[in-house]
């Protein structure tokens, strides 16, 4: 039972368009939502996070989404750059506990 | 600020065998999860300490077990090892206390190989 799904496994965008990577979740009790970047041979980075209280969250060039009715999210990245292009992976968590649930992820090539 | 500490970063076992990951969390995290990273599964919890307790469990057999120590150490063990337990076992601190909201700090992972 895949709690999270990105159904993109790849993206291709130009530098300095805008890339949107979205992501499905269906666990209601999700509450808490986050997404990572992962380049190959690194461990995940942090980059942006939101609560089910908000909608939108922004920080610099990234900018998450959150679409409750829809159990949908989505990362706005603008401008994108080349050093954007790894894994990104969204990841969900509810009920005050600490698991997350990720996606598979999305391979985002932005191309110079 | 050092990040997550996890060694070692490549080990090479064989089917049978058991091993220990070890894993030290940012200083002032208390919360330390740990993760196996497959090709085929993406990222998927395996279990989560809190002050010495675990506290959340994934969908992992008993092989897969965990503890940590009084200064958020934890360490991961793994017995009798398969084929299918090759992967990248990545560990995670938070700051740990109230709600689950907060952000999960990784370490940049144990690549295990399984002969």
């Amino acid at each position: 039972d895949q709690q999270v799904k990105q159904n993109s496994p790849s993206l291709s965008v130009q530098e300095g368009r805008i890339s949107i990577l979205n992501c499905d979740y269906t666990n209601s009790m999700f509450d808490y939502f986050l997404w990572y970047k992962k380049y190959p041979a690194e461990g995940p980075t942090f980059l942006i996070s939101i609560s089910s209280i908000k909608d939108k969250n922004e920080d610099g060039r990234f900018t998450v989404f959150l679409n409750k009715s829809a159990k949908h999210l989505s990362l706005h990245i603008v401008p994108s750059q080349p050093g954007d292009s790894a894994v990104y992976f969204c990841g969900g968590s509810g009920g005050s506990n600490y698991k997350l649930t990720f996606g598979k992820g999305t391979l985002l090539t932005v191309n110079p | 600020k050092a990040g997550v500490t996890q060694t070692p970063r490549y080990l090479i076992k064989t089917r049978g065998q058991q091993v220990t990951l070890s894993c030290s969390p940012i200083s002032g995290h208390r919360s330390v999860s740990w993760y196996q990273q497959t090709p085929g599964q993406g990222l998927q919890f395996l279990f989560e300490y809190f002050s010495e307790t675990q506290r959340n469990k994934g969908n992992f057999p008993g092989r897969f077990s965990g503890r940590q120590f009084s200064n958020s150490r934890s360490e991961m063990n793994v017995s009798t090892l398969e084929l299918g337990d090759s992967a990248l076992y990545l560990c995670a601190s938070s700051l740990g206390g109230g709600r689950g909201n907060q952000p999960q700090h990784f370490g940049d992972g144990t690549r295990l190989s399984i002969l």
